[in-house]
């Protein structure tokens, strides 16, 4: 079983929809949690951190519940620009510094 | 200021052949890592340098693979005897060096094995 599950899509959303990615993680020892975009045949780029306070960056949502091992994050109002893959993303607990990445959702933002 | 550089860009090769691929960090940044990403799967660990020396070199899949990083700055990962399978886009980053600090990723090597 991967340590980081995600649904791989493909989500097709009109722009101005508002869409929600899930994730869920394996090692309940885990520390640092991160949304990462990668758009096609580029690198990944840090999108967000993850707390479990929840956090909240323009349109873009994350949530954190450590008792169900999930992590969410939201995209109001989508863009066209939004279009990319969304890596769900969880430190290795024991040394705190290799990520652990899912397999990536991907998002397609239609006019 | 300039990110994370990789070269090359591509590399198309043969099996059972050496390869080498370059990864330059931003300046200043102690901490370095090489990463994996198959088609299809999100980037996998395969190796972390504070400095000089390998702090963890658990994600190596097997002992063809051997990464070096000399003068704390610039990395090379070598791949001896190499097979199809090894065929994926090369990942490296660099951060600060603290353990929750950003990762920031080059554009990638992407490897073909013949």
């Amino acid at each position: 079983r991967k340590e980081v599950e995600q649904d791989p899509g493909p989500f097709n959303v009109p722009e101005g929809a508002t869409v929600a990615f899930n994730c869920t993680y394996s090692n309940s020892a885990s520390q640092s949690f991160f949304w990462y975009r990668q758009d096609c045949r580029k690198e990944p780029k840090l999108l967000m951190s993850v707390y479990s306070s929840g956090n909240e960056d323009g349109r873009f949502t994350a949530q954190l519940n450590r008792a169900s091992q999930y992590i969410s994050l939201l995209i109001r109002d989508s863009k066209l620009s939004d279009s990319a893959t969304y890596l769900c993303v969880v430190n290795n607990d024991n040394s705190g510094y290799a990520l652990n990445f899912g397999k990536g959702t991907s998002l397609l933002v239609t006019p | 200021g300039a990110g994370v550089s990789q070269t090359p860009s591509n590399k198309v090769t043969e099996k059972g052949k050496y390869v080498e691929l370059r990864c330059d960090p931003i300046s200043g940044h102690t901490a370095l890592y090489w990463y994996r990403q198959s088609l299809g799967q999100g980037p996998e660990f395969l190796i972390y340098f504070q400095g000089t020396g390998a702090a963890d070199d658990s994600g190596l899949p097997n002992d063809r693979f051997f990464a070096v990083r000399p003068e704390g700055s610039v990395s090379t990962l070598k791949i001896q005897r190499t097979e199809r399978g090894d065929s994926a886009v090369y990942l490296c980053a660099s951060s600060s060096g603290g353990v929750t600090d950003t990762q920031y990723f080059g554009p990638g090597t992407r490897l073909t094995v013949l």
